[in-house]
This record gives C-alpha cells, structure tokens and sequence, in this order.
C-alpha cells in the first residue's frame, strides 16, 4: 500500500531564504507526482507535476525533482516572499488515484 | 481562463437534512474526483468518474452518500441524511486520462452539519 510522507510538517524562515521541503513515497511503481499549494480556508493549486519518467520540473521560482528509485520528490523555493506562507502537500499518483501527504505548513517571515 | 467550479461554497445544515453538492469540470475534461478533506484525515478520495462512469466511489459511506454525473458538465454529490461527521470540505477535480493527467481542483464546498 502506497504511503506518502511529508518533512517536516512545518517550518518557518525568513524571507528570502532558499529552502527545501521533502515527500517520500513508499512504493516506486508511481505514474507521476504532484504538488500542490493550498492557502488557508482556500482550495488547491496544482504548482507541479512530473511524471514518473521525468526528473524534475521547474516554474519560476520552484524547482521539484522526483528520484523514484529512493522513493523521494523535493520542492525547492528560491528567494522565499511571505507570499509563498501556504501549507505544500505532494501526492503520488497510483493507478488512477492520488495518494496524498499530509503536508508542510510554510511560514516566511517578513 | 478554466477552472472547476463547486457550489455552494459554504452550507450549514442540520443534521438528517439532504445536502446536495456540484460542480462543473473544466470543458473537455472526462475525468472527475470528488474529495473530503478534514484536519484528522487530510484529503481523502470519495468517488472517481471517467467519461461520466463512475470506476471507484469505495471511499464513500454507501448508506448515505451518492455520486452521479447527469451530463459531461455537472457532478454531484448527494448527503441524505447527513450527519455532524460529514462536517469537512469537499473538492471537485478534474482532469484528463492520456493527457498531463494533472487534476485541477475547485474551490471546494465547506459543509458544517449541526
């Protein structure tokens, strides 16, 4: 049964900070992987996805690389802006389900 | 600009009354998800369609909750009775098989059941 796990389940930096938010999956057999971006009492946005033959993916100032041999996806955030405070959940596609984590929950101080 | 939309965005009720829950897929889309999410269970998937067919709704308490699509631009979701534990946000999303297959989501609908 596929588990997805997210590190760590909150963190705070300042702003303008690089940093690294980590999903680990449990079984490699993945047809792709998604993160998304949910703000507050609002919905989800979809941020990137990269299937399962891909090795990352890149918009803007987010870079997600996926290794499914080890299990694990990293959504990297250049120059962090409080605008990016949002909880970050990755979910894992098998068969036609999502397999969702649990998120991390971002704080970027002014 | 397409987006799935859900209405209505927040219902309360009482509980045993009906709850009745849509959305409208974005156009060409011919799969749809319906999803819970609570602060103990996160998201869970309810029920899945493609073309309109519903393959998966084993998420869903079958006593109570149903899942239908009339036609390719309107999903619902049905609550009768409802009860306090059904309290969550429910999210539509949609998305295309052989595609990106990236699922888009809407908005979602809070429901809070007295």
């Amino acid at each position: 049964k596929q588990e997805v796990t997210q590190i760590p389940a909150a963190l705070s930096v300042p702003e303008g900070e690089n940093l690294v938010l980590n999903c680990s999956f449990t079984d490699s057999a993945i047809y792709n992987l998604q993160w998304f971006r949910q703000d507050p009492g609002k919905g989800l946005t979809s941020l990137l996805l990269i299937q399962s033959s891909q090795r990352e993916q890149t918009s803007g100032r987010l870079n997600a690389s996926l290794d499914k041999s080890s299990g694990r996806s990293t959504l990297y955030i250049a120059a962090s802006q409080p605008g990016d405070s949002a909880t970050y959940l990755c979910a894992v596609k098998s068969n036609y389900q999502l397999i969702w984590g649990a998120g991390t929950k971002l704080i970027i101080k002014p | 600009d397409a987006r799935v939309t859900q209405t209505p965005r927040h219902k309360v009720t009482e509980m045993g009354q009906e709850v009745t829950m849509r959305c409208q897929p974005i156009l060409g889309h011919n799969t749809v998800f319906w999803y819970r999410q609570t602060m103990m269970q996160g998201l869970e998937l309810l029920a899945y369609f493609r073309n309109r067919a519903p393959l998966d709704d084993s998420g869903m308490p079958k006593d109570r909750f149903s899942a239908e699509m009339p036609d390719a631009t309107l999903a619902t979701l049905k609550i009768q009775p409802s009860e306090p534990r059904d309290s969550a946000v429910y999210f539509c999303a949609s998305g295309t098989v052989g595609g990106a297959d990236e699922q888009f989501f809407g908005p979602g609908t809070r429901l809070t059941v007295l």
